[in-house]
């Protein structure tokens, strides 16, 4: 099982490039989420989707876009790169009920923005 | 506002023993809690989730508690070998969330060492 796939696994942006951070499930979860990482602070939730045509914002979505146009695919992109968004990037994916939610992650993005 | 805090921050043993890794949090209105491990570059991996009607759940040499009441839940890692050494995280899913977002709280996690 393949799980939750991530790539690129490493980036490097200049200020104000644009890239989309790809994420892939093959489980068939409903629920899909983009987290960040940064030190101190624990991971932080960006976008959510609760299944393909419905996304919505999380904690800190601003400079961030997502779309889900089918239940496997949930790309994260960045408009216009800046060095604040340098950080870690999951993807994570379960199914929509609240009791049996296990949440499985993706291997992470590191993106550096300079 | 939920928080999440994990004791220690950091732990170094020697391999063999048993340890404990603690996990607190301040609202018990709680769907589950799961326990992940992180290694150095890598991604999240779960280790265990617990229902909030749980009590505890285990595997292999892993065994997590959970006393939604008082707000903890432990990893007890018994044996402990090299290859345990990485992060542990925490992460609560609140059940007072406003709308569908199931997200997490996390905990910073405690970064354990086992030494041969």
């Amino acid at each position: 099982n393949a799980g939750v796939t991530q790539t690129p696994k490493f980036q490097v942006l200049k200020t104000g490039q644009s890239m989309t951070l790809q994420c892939a499930q093959d489980m068939n979860h409903e629920y899909m989420s983009w987290y960040r990482q940064d030190p101190g602070m624990g991971l932080r939730l960006i976008h959510y989707s609760v299944g393909a045509g419905i996304t919505d914002q999380g904690e800190v979505p601003n400079g961030y876009n997502v779309s889900r146009s089918t239940t496997e695919d949930f790309p994260l992109r960045l408009l216009s790169a800046a060095p604040s968004q340098t950080s870690v990037y999951f993807c994570a994916s379960s199914y929509s009920g609240h009791m049996n939610t296990e949440a499985f992650f993706g291997q992470g993005t590191r993106l550096t923005v300079v | 506002k939920q928080e999440v805090t994990q004791i220690p921050a950091a732990l170094s043993v020697p391999e063999g023993e048993n340890l404990v890794l603690n996990c607190s949090f301040t609202d018990s209105a709680i769907y589950n809690l799961q326990w992940f491990r992180q290694d150095p570059g890598k991604g999240l991996t779960s280790l265990l989730l617990i229902q909030s009607s749980q009590r505890e759940q285990t595997s292999g040499r892993l065994n997590a508690s959970l006393d939604k009441s008082s707000g903890r839940s432990t990893l007890y890692i018994a044996a402990s070998q090299p290859g345990d050494s990485a992060t542990y995280l925490c992460a609560v899913r609140p059940a007072a969330d406003a709308g569908n977002n199931r997200k997490l709280i996390w905990g910073l996690g405690t970064s354990l060492a086992v030494n041969p």
